[in-house]
């Protein structure tokens, strides 16, 4: 069954601290992102990547960083740089950037 | 780059209504134009898009207009139902395989069917 898959479901971070979300994709999409979703704000692109070893900082990349290793995956790590973090994540994959593609069913992250 | 503004933000209908969401978009190179519904705390997922050479696409009770010259989209839903209560979000691109072409998003309009 093709799909993305995000894990956890829930994070939980302590001040301070560096976590790290992940996106695993099996649809052979070369395109990959990450959006953040907070009330009323829509859906905020922080990173995305085109292909293998290659990602872009999106609007609000500040205190996130991510790798692509591997065409499959695309994990988020949200430092302890972004002072904000608490809200819901989103992955997503496309054939290629722009089209619509899938997103995932998301972590939500909140602060102890 | 591209600026996409989508009203209004939240719509409340009678089941068996009509409703209309509308979105502009600034670059007039975008081409590609989904739009996502989400229900509550589910992922967004397409229903329905259009591309620049199409003024209209129709998928059941859904269809989508849009006006290249004005710059702007529409979502029609037409003979509304309680389950088409969910947050819709409209997104314009320069289209596949661009290396401009990442999605850009509206804020999303949350819309309520009352039985």
């Amino acid at each position: 069954d093709g799909g993305i898959t995000q894990s956890p479901k829930y994070l939980f971070r302590k001040e301070g601290q560096n976590v790290t979300l992940s996106c695993e994709q099996n649809l052979n999409h070369d395109a990959m992102y990450w959006y953040r979703q907070d009330p009323g704000q829509g859906l905020r692109l922080i990173y995305y990547s085109q292909i293998v070893n290659d990602f872009q900082k999106g609007d609000i990349a500040e205190g996130y960083s991510v790798s692509r290793e591997k065409k499959e995956s695309f994990p988020l790590t949200v430092t302890s740089a972004q002072k904000n973090p608490t809200a819901f994540y989103l992955c997503a994959s496309s054939i290629y950037l722009g089209d619509s593609g899938s997103f995932g069913d998301g972590t939500r992250l909140s602060i102890l | 780059g591209e600026n996409v503004e989508q009203h209004p933000s939240t719509l409340s209908v009678q089941e068996g209504d009509s409703a209309v969401i509308k979105c502009t978009y600034s670059d007039s190179a975008s081409n590609y134009f989904p739009w996502y519904k989400q229900e509550l705390g589910k992922r967004p997922q397409l229903i329905i898009d259009i591309r620049s050479n199409v003024g209209e696409k129709k998928d059941q009770r859904i269809a989508v207009t849009l006006n290249k010259t004005a710059k702007h989209f529409s979502l029609h839903i037409t003979e509304t139902q309680p389950e088409d209560s969910a947050v819709y979000f409209c997104a314009a691109s320069k289209g596949r395989g661009s290396t401009l072409g990442r999605l850009y998003f509206g804020r999303g309009t949350q819309l309520t069917v009352w039985p």
